[in-house]
């Protein structure tokens, strides 16, 4: 069955780098786009970015542009998340989502179950 | 503050039908991009309920219907069990975001 499962989460202090993985699993990876999708303590949800199927496109939403960057390792079937520069207000979970429409119309069919980072000093 | 904007919480009895709305605006539903609707049980990840608007995918009771008028959209559910009992949002894309948004969220309770 498909699975997303999220890992790499953990407190970091605000100005550091931290990398979260998604991995996948039950699917053919290189067919899908992913977004990452964040929800901050008592918060609704918010859109992080998203990468096409084939890693040719990224769009990420303005209050992450030029500090996160989203990659893909089809070889792994694994989905990443480099965050760098954290501050404390990107704390939350974070999720990454399979995209089954076609960006901008995108929808999504299976999400992790995310996993937390705490930006603190 | 969410961009699409949903009642914080909703109710009604077993068998009786509920409607949940999400507003948007110019920019997002009102500029004709679609809108989905997710259901999310306590402690799991969010389900697909409605894609584009008004399409259920295979597996979805047909208790669930969408519809999209102007710059908002509904979810109806008719036929309430106590396994509705669930948050809803719905999500869509904004021109002058670039990006994917969601509503706040809408608590349905089943009395």
């Amino acid at each position: 069955q498909v699975q997303l499962v999220e890992s790499g989460g953990g407190v970091v202090q605000p100005g550091r780098s931290l990398r979260l993985s998604c991995a996948a699993s039950g699917f053919t990876f290189s067919n899908y786009g992913f977004h990452w999708v964040r929800q901050a303590p008592g918060k609704g949800l918010e859109w992080v970015g998203l990468i096409w199927y084939d890693g040719s496109n990224k769009y990420y939403a303005d209050s992450v542009k030029g500090r996160f960057t989203i990659s893909r390792d089809s070889s792994r079937s694994t989905l990443y998340l480099q965050m760098n520069s954290l501050r404390v207000e990107d704390t939350a979970v974070y999720s990454c989502v399979r995209d089954l429409g076609t960006y901008p119309a995108s929808y999504f069919d299976f999400w992790g179950q995310g996993t937390l980072v705490t930006v603190s000093s | 503050q969410s961009v699409l904007t949903q009642p914080p919480s909703v109710s009604g009895a077993p068998g009786q039908r509920v409607t949940i709305s999400c507003t948007g605006s110019s920019s997002n539903i009102g500029a004709a991009y679609d809108v989905h609707w997710y259901q999310r049980l306590p402690g799991t990840a969010p389900k697909l309920l409605i894609y584009h608007n008004t399409n259920r995918p295979s597996g979805v009771p047909d208790r669930f219907s969408g519809s999209k008028s102007g710059t908002s959209a509904s979810l109806t559910i008719t036929g309430l069990q106590a396994e509705d009992e669930a948050d809803y949002f719905c999500q869509s894309y904004d021109s002058s975001l670039s990006g994917v948004v969601f509503g706040g969220g809408t608590k349905l309770t089943v009395l």
